[in-house]
């Protein structure tokens, strides 16, 4: 099934640093988007990447995205306290006319002061 | 700015007993969908609505579950009896593009706990 997978589970570093997660899917797409979950509240779009582009920033958020790899990485630069939350990359389907959006099973980050 | 709003945002319920989670969806969206979280898993696709009708729905979205939009604006869905297994967090999402071709907006949540 459609669905994309983030690397790794869960991530610690220090304010300051930057983190960086990686999201696999099986299935040719047309976009891929990233989410943010603080915890026990909604999710949160940050960013969608179209399957034509390679790259895309808003912020400190880097987005890249690799079609012949399946692959997609989300940077944060410059980490802060506050972006402690999980982090899901979100899929859609190309085929069958399926409208939902896939999400994987998230990276939890933890951002230490 | 405009946000998508659930209620209630707890509710505990015995095995067996009917829940209906109610969302206001952003006032201009025309697509609505119904996602679940179990604790500390993925967020997985329960159902999608469009036109008045379900578009889309996964496995999970079995015979106990139902989704209507009685006045225009809410969005309830409905479990008909309650399983120990649909104990999760709820979320409901609008958005103005079709399916996945654009930003979802998601709720805060409704937290199902079943007794």
């Amino acid at each position: 099934s459609q669905q994309g997978e983030e690397d790794p589970q869960a991530l610690s570093i220090q304010e300051g640093e930057n983190a960086t997660m990686n999201c696999s899917y099986k299935t040719s797409i047309n976009n891929l988007q990233w989410y943010r979950q603080n915890s026990g509240r909604g999710l949160v779009h940050l960013i969608l990447i179209r399957s034509n582009e390679r790259e895309k920033h808003s912020g400190r958020l880097r987005v890249t995205l690799d079609t012949s790899k399946k692959s997609s990485s989300l940077l944060i630069t410059a980490s802060r306290a506050a972006d402690t939350a999980s982090y899901f990359c979100a899929t859609d389907a190309v085929q069958g006319g399926s409208e939902k959006l896939v999400f994987g099973k998230g990276t939890k980050l933890t951002v230490n002061p | 700015e405009p946000e998508v709003t659930q209620t209630p945002s707890h509710q505990v319920t015995q095995m067996g007993q009917e829940v209906i989670l109610r969302c206001v969806p952003i006032s201009n969206h025309l697509y609505f969908y119904w996602y679940r979280q179990i604790l500390g898993q993925k967020v997985e696709f329960l159902v999608s609505f469009y036109n008045n009708e379900i578009s889309e729905k996964s496995e999970i979205f079995d015979d106990q579950f139902s989704v209507e939009r009685p006045d225009g604006s809410n969005f309830t869905l409905k479990i008909r009896s309650t399983k120990l297994e649909d104990s999760a967090m709820y979320f409901c999402a609008s958005s103005v593009e079709q399916g996945a071709t654009g930003e979802l907006f998601f709720g805060e949540g409704s937290r199902l706990t079943v007794l």
